[in-house]
């Protein structure tokens, strides 16, 4: 157990409205990532950070905007949710010294 | 850019059978390789990886993988597939830590395990 939670676990919510998710650890790991899953796709990167106010954009951060403002918290915001965003999304952190990526167990969010 | 690429969507397997998945990467640099997996419902989970040394490296739950750099791949293997192994495997290639670490991921490999 990474000491990872993501919060909600799952969410239903309609095109237009904002959606924020919550990815709370408990280990004070300066990295943290956002990923989608999506079937074929594999998982793809959305926003990644790399300390308290410090993050950078992914592969696919069109539509999602990130913010870090504790070690302990990474928030995604989905500002004006559509369909195309209806996704798992999964958080993971780093741990210090090594390149290995631990993940929480994942959000499914819909937008109707 | 780098990417990966699992060239089986999905496999079926016997239980007792051996099992190998395929994973080609691209990537300019010394690579960092990963295999997760995914139980339905759940998280992923490290299987192995790959850093440097020896190229034939061992995981968890009797996985193994070999770094083949003149074939540019990281293929898994398993002697003997379990019905717990069913599952969907993702490889995966890592950027240094100047570039944050970022992993790309392949499209995944959905395992099925036949009694």
């Amino acid at each position: 157990d990474a000491g990872i939670t993501q919060s909600p676990r799952h969410k239903v919510t309609e095109t237009g409205t904002p959606v924020t998710l919550r990815c709370h650890q408990t280990e004070n790991h300066r990295y943290m990532y956002w990923y989608r899953q999506d079937p074929g796709h594999g998982l793809r990167l959305i926003h990644y950070s790399y300390g308290v106010k410090d993050t950078d954009k992914g592969e696919v951060s069109d539509g999602y905007s990130v913010s870090r403002s504790k070690t302990e918290d990474f928030l995604l915001t989905l500002e004006s949710a559509t369909s195309s965003q209806t996704s798992v999304y999964f958080c993971a952190i780093r741990t210090p010294d090594t390149n290995i990526q631990y993940f929480g167990a994942g959000t499914r969010l819909s937008v109707l | 850019a780098q990417s990966v690429t699992q060239p089986d969507i999905h496999i079926t397997v016997s239980e007792g059978a051996s099992l190998e998945l395929r994973c080609n990467y691209s990537y300019g640099a010394t690579p960092y390789l990963f295999w997760y997996v995914q139980s339905p419902g759940q998280g992923l989970q490290l299987l192995l990886k790959y850093f440097s040394g020896d190229t034939l490296v061992q995981g968890i739950k009797g996985f193994e993988a070999e770094f083949k750099r003149s074939q540019s791949s990281f293929n898994l293997r398993k002697p003997s597939v379990h019905w717990s192994d069913a599952a969907e495997y993702f490889c995966a290639v890592g950027e240094s830590q100047a570039a944050g670490n970022k992993l790309t991921f392949g499209g995944g490999t959905r395992v099925l395990v036949k009694p």
